[in-house]
């Protein structure tokens, strides 16, 4: 069974601030994504990556795969409020469509 | 272009009755997945369906929860004889590449 860990679990910051939230498993994913969810919302689509090493930013978010496929990392320069909700990753196995979801990390950014 | 649907999108039921769920995915995707979320938790994988076709419902509990996605017409969850166990958020995803989430059904059980 591929399981995702996620961490921390919660984190609470103030406006301005760095950070930096790891997603992380003993398996392989063929890709993997980052969700971003608001209370009372589905997730959204932040972004897929899919190469080993692979790096992709996204305005004041970057995102990084890990060599061996197994792990991610988010970074956020400079939190804004809008920031605050749950973040998601998501691995594709190896079999075919098999999404599984890490627990998420919930991120607060107080003005 | 229409994104995933999902209705209702607040459902509440009596313990003992049925709960219907329906998501109808975006157009051209053929495959559609449930999750469930509680409170303050993630994402629950519960059952992933082609068009008249259940691939995987190895997330999805052995008693009173089905699902099916007919060749026309919506994805449907349907959980008999709810319990209180059972409120939560379900949220349907279709995919293409990757995973496009609907808003979800909050299902309240009283």
């Amino acid at each position: 069974t591929q399981l995702l860990e996620q961490s921390p679990q919660f984190l609470s910051i103030q406006e301005g601030e760095n950070l930096t939230v790891y997603c992380n498993s003993s398996s392989v994913f063929s890709s993997l994504q980052w969700y971003r969810q608001e209370p009372g919302e589905g997730p959204v689509l932040l972004v897929t990556v899919v190469t080993g090493g692979e790096v992709k930013k996204l305005k004041r978010l970057t995102f990084q795969f890990g060599d061996a496929r197994k792990d991610s990392s988010l970074h956020i320069t400079a939190a804004q409020p809008g920031d605050t909700g749950l973040y998601l990753c998501a691995g594709e196995g190896s079999y075919g469509q098999n999404f599984v979801f890490g627990p998420g990390t919930r991120l607060s950014v107080l003005p | 272009n229409a994104g995933v649907m999902q209705n209702p999108r607040h459902l509440v039921r009596r313990r003992g009755q049925e709960a219907r769920l329906r998501c109808s995915p975006m157009k051209g995707h053929s495959h559609v997945y449930w999750y469930r979320q509680l409170p303050e938790e993630g994402l629950k994988f519960m059952v992933y369906l082609q068009k008249e076709n259940i691939i995987d419902e190895s997330g999805m509990p052995k008693e009173r929860f089905s699902a099916e996605f007919p060749k026309e017409g919506p994805s449907i969850l349907r959980i008999q004889q709810v319990v209180r166990g059972d409120s939560a958020a379900y949220f349907c995803a279709s995919s293409g590449a990757t995973l496009q989430f609907g808003p979800g059904t909050r299902l309240t059980v009283t």
